[in-house]
């Protein structure tokens, strides 16, 4: 059982490139998430999905697009990417709701912007 | 001030010992709280889910809640080398996920 597959694991892009962070599921969750990780910061929500068709801003959004393709699938894209954007990512998804307080998180993917 | 206020350690212990982490928050609305657990270069894993107040034991693991502090603990008892990770504490006000807060994490070390 593979849970939440990210990809990239690793990425390095020039300031002003874009990408797309890829992320999959396979415990038929309606909701995914997209966090970023720094150093002295902690998780912080960029974007999420409550349901297929449906995407909502978190805490930190700007920079940042995503796109929920099918209940599998939520990706999170760099339109333009800028050093402040180098961090890890992490990709999550939970069952509607999350009441259990169980989000199940994939291995992260770490980007760094030169 | 951060919501959540987390010790980022390294915290280092030999292996049998008891373990204690903790967290403050300043929002007294906060009603679910959680500990994860994140290995080096993995995503986090949940550990312990308490709602409200209260404790609650899992094997070798406590959660403890005292809302009256804004305060919570985890106590890891008979510490193994497998426990070294970084512990992160989330609370959040309302069920869901959307508006989870996350501590910083604290870097533990079982040494053998």
């Amino acid at each position: 059982n593979a849970g939440v597959t990210q990809t990239p694991k690793f990425q390095v892009l020039k300031t002003g490139q874009s990408m797309t962070l890829q992320c999959a599921q396979d415990m038929n969750h309606n909701s995914m998430y997209w966090y970023r990780q720094d150093p002295g910061m902690g998780l912080r929500l960029i974007y999420y999905s409550a349901s297929e068709g449906t995407t909502d801003k978190g805490e930190v959004p700007n920079g940042y697009n995503v796109s929920r393709l099918n209940k599998r699938e939520f990706s999170l894209r760099l339109e333009s990417a800028a050093p402040s954007q180098t961090s890890v990512y992490f990709c999550a998804s939970s069952e509607s709701g999350g009441s259990t307080g169980e989000l199940f998180f994939g291995e992260g993917s770490r980007l760094t912007v030169l | 001030q951060k919501e959540v206020e987390q010790d980022p350690g390294p915290l280092s212990v030999p292996e049998g010992a008891i373990v204690s982490l903790n967290c403050t928050y300043s929002n007294s609305a906060f009603q679910y709280f959680m500990w994860y657990r994140q290995y080096s270069r993995k995503g986090p894993e949940l550990l312990m889910y308490t709602y409200s107040s209260g404790n609650k034991e899992d094997g070798r693991f406590t959660a403890q809640v005292d809302k009256s502090s804004k305060y919570i603990s985890l106590f890891i008892r008979d510490s193994q080398p497998s426990d070294s990770a970084t512990y992160l504490c989330a609370m959040s006000a309302l069920t869901g996920f959307q508006k989870l807060v996350f501590g910083t994490g604290t870097r533990l070390l079982v040494s053998p």
